[in-house]
């Protein structure tokens, strides 16, 4: 069982906005700890999509954003389009040099 | 380009080991962990540890303690993870990836590896 909580489906029309959680203990994600998220499609390895809870890595399209709220990241994909269609997952470090997964949602677009 | 290519799938039986490469371009390898994460089939992703490859230090999840060994060779840029005494329920994708930042409490993973199946069947 993860420590990192995250729905297992979410789905939404194209051009509609989805928010995906990812709760935690205060352990992970409500203190200073970061949380990153990374996109995955079938049979692909995981791609960065934002890390430091909102920061974007270049290159990933302006629709994608987070957040933090207390124990809960956020993230946020706007404008949704058809190739946003994947799994993601927030990451956070967990302390004693060791990292943790939340367990994924699979993103459906409608 | 930072690139991370690991070696091909594996099919290996019960009892044996395995041993996946992950081979690091566009960088120097001395310059950041190495991270090492499966997936089951199916299944989400499952950090499993990193290593130092400028000093060779690691640090593994309390579940893989004692079978999984992770090593490098920097005159190759390449990090290795060894599982040994394979189990049915090791079959997965093995990713290696690479830690970025500054403070290693706020650090993340990129790039990634392509994935390399290893599959225990009899």
């Amino acid at each position: 069982q993860s420590a990192l909580t995250q729905p297992r489906s979410v789905s939404g029309s194209p051009g509609q906005s989805v928010t995906i959680s990812c709760t935690g203990t205060s352990s992970y994600v409500g203190g200073y700890k970061s949380v990153s998220w990374y996109q995955q499609h079938p049979g692909k390895a995981p791609k960065l999509m934002i890390h430091d809870f909102s920061k974007r890595p270049s290159g990933v399209p302006d629709r994608f954003s987070g957040s933090k709220s207390g124990n809960t990241a956020s993230l946020t994909i706007s404008g949704l389009q058809a190739e946003d269609e994947a799994d993601y997952y927030c990451c956070s470090y967990a302390g004693n040099y060791t990292w943790v997964f939340g367990g994924g949602t699979k993103l459906t677009v409608l | 380009q930072v690139h991370l290519v690991q070696s091909g799938a594996e099919v290996k039986k019960p009892g044996a080991s395995v041993k996946v490469s992950c081979k690091a371009s566009g960088y120097t390898i001395t310059a950041s962990y190495i991270h090492w994460v499966r997936q089951a089939p199916g299944q989400g992703l499952e950090w499993m540890g990193w290593i130092n490859p400028n000093s060779g230090g690691t640090n593994y999840a309390q579940k893989f303690q004692g079978w999984v060994t992770m090593t490098r060779d920097t005159s190759i840029s390449t990090a290795y993870m060894e599982v040994s005494r394979l189990r049915y329920d090791d079959t997965a994708v093995y990713y290696c990836a690479r830690e970025v930042g500054g403070n290693r409490d706020l650090n993340w993973f990129d790039p990634w590896g392509q994935g390399t199946l290893v599959t225990v069947s009899s």
